[in-house]
């Protein structure tokens, strides 16, 4: 089974408004991490936000935010009033406290095309 | 947070050929992650390479292919053997700096004709 999955392969929206970017994640370990990655047409990873499976509140780095739903196992990135550079494919990623070596699992992505 | 320095950005390679990818980070850390990246996919782990030990290689993935190096704390080497055109792919190395982020060097963009 698919441990992280993003649902939306593409999506346009329009400057300066917000978007949602859908991420479900699969885990049986009750100590994990999530994160979200913005990989710009230049290859780069630029990380963007991250959570801990026992944060109270969700996370908040500028105009993003993370929409996160434990009980649903949904991690959302909200982009506030998005920019022509928001435009990018954007990765979900996981990290299990249990999983040997620390290392994250990351979801298909998505991509998105901020419109003038 | 590191920052960590990878070379060659891109390269195109004959067939049959071998390309070593370096990643050299600003501090020490402890283990260092190497994706692969295929056109229009996700990232793949490919190894984790700790210091002064073999690597660690993910199910799909064998050493033969994908040697690696991990001098000291700071580099590591993963080298693409025996190149074919479906190695063609964006490499990627990658470290855990602190209890929350991981930084990603900025890529390898390999083509294979």
């Amino acid at each position: 089974a698919q441990k992280i999955t993003q649902t939306q392969p593409g999506m346009f929206v329009q400057e300066k408004e917000a978007v949602t970017l859908d991420c479900t994640y699969d885990t049986s370990d009750p100590s994990y991490g999530l994160f979200w990655y913005k990989q710009p047409s230049s290859g780069e990873m630029i990380f963007l936000i991250y959570q801990g499976s026992y944060d109270q509140q969700n996370a908040t780095e500028g105009r993003y935010s993370l929409n996160f739903q434990k009980a649903r196992k949904s991690a959302n990135l909200v982009i506030s009033a998005s920019q022509l550079g928001d435009s990018a494919m954007y990765f979900c990623a996981m990290r299990e406290e249990k999983a040997a070596g620390n290392k994250l699992t990351f979801g298909g992505g998505t991509r998105v095309l901020v419109k003038p | 947070s590191a920052v960590i320095s990878q070379k060659p950005s891109r390269d195109i390679c004959q067939r049959g050929t071998s390309l070593t990818i370096q990643c050299q980070v600003d501090s020490q850390v402890t283990m260092m992650f190497w994706y692969r990246q295929q056109p229009g996919q996700s990232l793949t782990l490919i190894a984790t390479a700790n210091q002064g030990s073999e690597a660690t290689y993910e199910s799909g993935f064998v050493i033969d292919k994908f040697p690696i190096s991990r001098p000291n704390l700071t580099f590591s080497t993963l080298t693409v053997s025996n190149l074919s055109p479906e190695d063609s792919s964006i490499y990627l190395c990658s470290v855990k700096p602190n209890h929350i982020g991981y930084t990603f060097g900025s890529g390898t963009r390999l083509t294979v004709v």
